[in-house]
């Protein structure tokens, strides 16, 4: 089936650690997106990328990086500079076009500090 | 820059009634669109409408209907016959209309729905 995963479910970070969430997409879509969710908060923009090996600064970039070596795939890692960094992570992809230009969602990464 | 709001924060109703979740946006683009999600429990977004600004027209989807007036730049998402499965956070999102477009998300209303 085509979809999006995320990996990990959970994951732990400690103090001063880079951790990398996993996003991989299967339905051809050329733009990927990173979303971080807070309590009670809608979605904010962290990164996205439109194209292999290129992508652009959203909102709350800062503590934040990604890479797009594969169409198919798009990681961020949340580097120590990030303070406040327990949130829920969404990834999201689209397809261009008039009809492929909707955001389809993954299920999610929560990222919690120890 | 664009902006969307969900006012309403929590809304609360027994199964069987019908609900209206308000959603009004602000943008300077003359070409958008607007766009309901929902998010259960278990956390992942589910796509249920998208609507080009140009197209007025409202929609209706089994017990789901959205009301989408220029006017008042509101775009309502009405669900009939309110289901336990139906509890969720919904949000309305809008992007522009032009390819790859970045979305801005309101805070999203919970919806509750007791037997």
């Amino acid at each position: 089936d085509g979809g999006i995963t995320q990996s990990p479910k959970y994951l732990f970070r400690k103090e001063g650690q880079n951790v990398t969430l996993s996003c991989e997409q299967n339905l051809n879509h050329d733009a990927m997106y990173w979303y971080r969710q807070d309590p009670g908060q809608g979605l904010r923009l962290i990164y996205y990328s439109q194209i292999v090996n290129d992508f652009q600064k959203g909102d709350i970039a800062e503590g934040y990086s990604v890479s797009r070596e594969k169409k198919e795939s798009f990681p961020l890692t949340v580097t120590s500079a990030q303070k406040n960094p327990t949130a829920f992570y969404l990834c999201a992809s689209s397809g261009i076009g008039q009809n492929e230009e909707t955001q389809y969602f993954g299920p999610g990464t929560r990222l919690l500090v120890l | 820059a664009q902006k969307v709001t969900q006012a309403q924060t929590e809304i609360s109703v027994v199964e069987k009634e019908d609900v209206t979740l308000d959603c009004v946006y602000e943008t300077r683009d003359t070409t958008y669109y607007l766009f309901w999600y929902k998010q259960p429990p278990s956390g992942e977004l589910v796509f249920l409408i998208r609507r080009n600004s140009f197209d007025e027209q409202n929609e209706i989807s089994g017990r789901y209907s959205w009301n989408f007036q220029k006017s008042t730049s509101s775009f309502n998402f009405t669900i009939t016959a309110s289901q336990v499965v139906d509890s969720a956070v919904y949000f309305c999102a809008l992007s522009e209309a032009a390819g790859y477009s970045t979305l801005t998300f309101g805070k999203g209303t919970m919806l509750l729905v007791s037997p």
